[in-house]
């Protein structure tokens, strides 16, 4: 997993700003998902992506948008719309079929 | 869908007890059960898993035991040592066409007492 990395470490976002929490991989998996956790909670899938340019939505993902222009990268932003999205975003990828990998986090506060 | 239920939420022992975590499944179609460890504030990281043509699976200090009929699977942490303590989650994949879509359980909170 010290393949995956997300950045920044640390969000602050404004009333009413999208911001975009970016995730990138080198270790050529097809694969790219993201995961919001809140304390205590488990992890909730926001939007997955098998294949360049394509995208499928998760659980919750009223709120997000993401993109996926290139295998390596698959960032999320947090859209207006998302009325409370203080919480821990997780990005992951994986080989077909195989385990999901976890990149370092990014943590998402409200100002 | 797929639903995990994961039990319990907390779990406390004495160093050199041992653990279990135990997790059930809905979806007969899931194949594929890891389970991650995640430290305070840290990503989840893979300590074991099994695939469901296994019955058990060993690494150490860890075991992980899968029921199909009964869609239950189980982590087992023998001879349990501070460091052990952590969140832990189990996952079921239910594979989709090409993608591969974990779903998680709530976590189990395990102290292990010095």
């Amino acid at each position: 997993d010290g393949g995956i990395t997300q950045s920044p470490k640390y969000l602050f976002r404004k009333e009413g700003q999208n911001v975009t929490l970016s995730c990138e991989q080198n270790l050529n998996h097809d694969a790219m998902y993201w995961y919001r956790q809140d304390p205590g909670q488990g992890l909730r899938l926001i939007y997955y992506s098998q294949i360049v340019n394509d995208f499928q939505k998760g659980d919750i993902a009223e709120g997000y948008s993401v993109s996926r222009e290139k295998k390596e990268s698959f960032p999320l932003t947090v859209t207006s719309a998302q009325k409370n999205p203080t919480a821990f975003y997780l990005c992951a990828s994986s080989a077909s079929q195989e385990t999901q990998y976890f990149g370092p986090g990014t943590r998402l506060l409200v100002l | 869908g797929e639903n995990v239920e994961q039990h319990p939420s907390t779990l406390s022992v004495q160093e050199g007890d041992s653990a279990v975590i135990k997790c059930t499944y809905s979806d007969s179609a899931s194949n594929y059960f890891p389970w991650y460890k995640q430290e305070l504030g840290k990503r989840p990281q893979l300590i074991i898993d099994i695939r469901s043509n296994v019955g058990e699976k060993k690494d150490q200090r860890i075991a992980v035991t899968l029921n199909k009929t009964a869609k239950h699977f189980s982590l087992h942490i023998t001879e349990t040592q501070p460091e052990d303590s952590a969140v832990y989650f189990c996952a079921a994949s239910n594979p989709r066409g090409a993608g591969n879509q974990f779903y998680f359980g709530t976590g189990t909170s395990l102290t292990v007492i010095p």
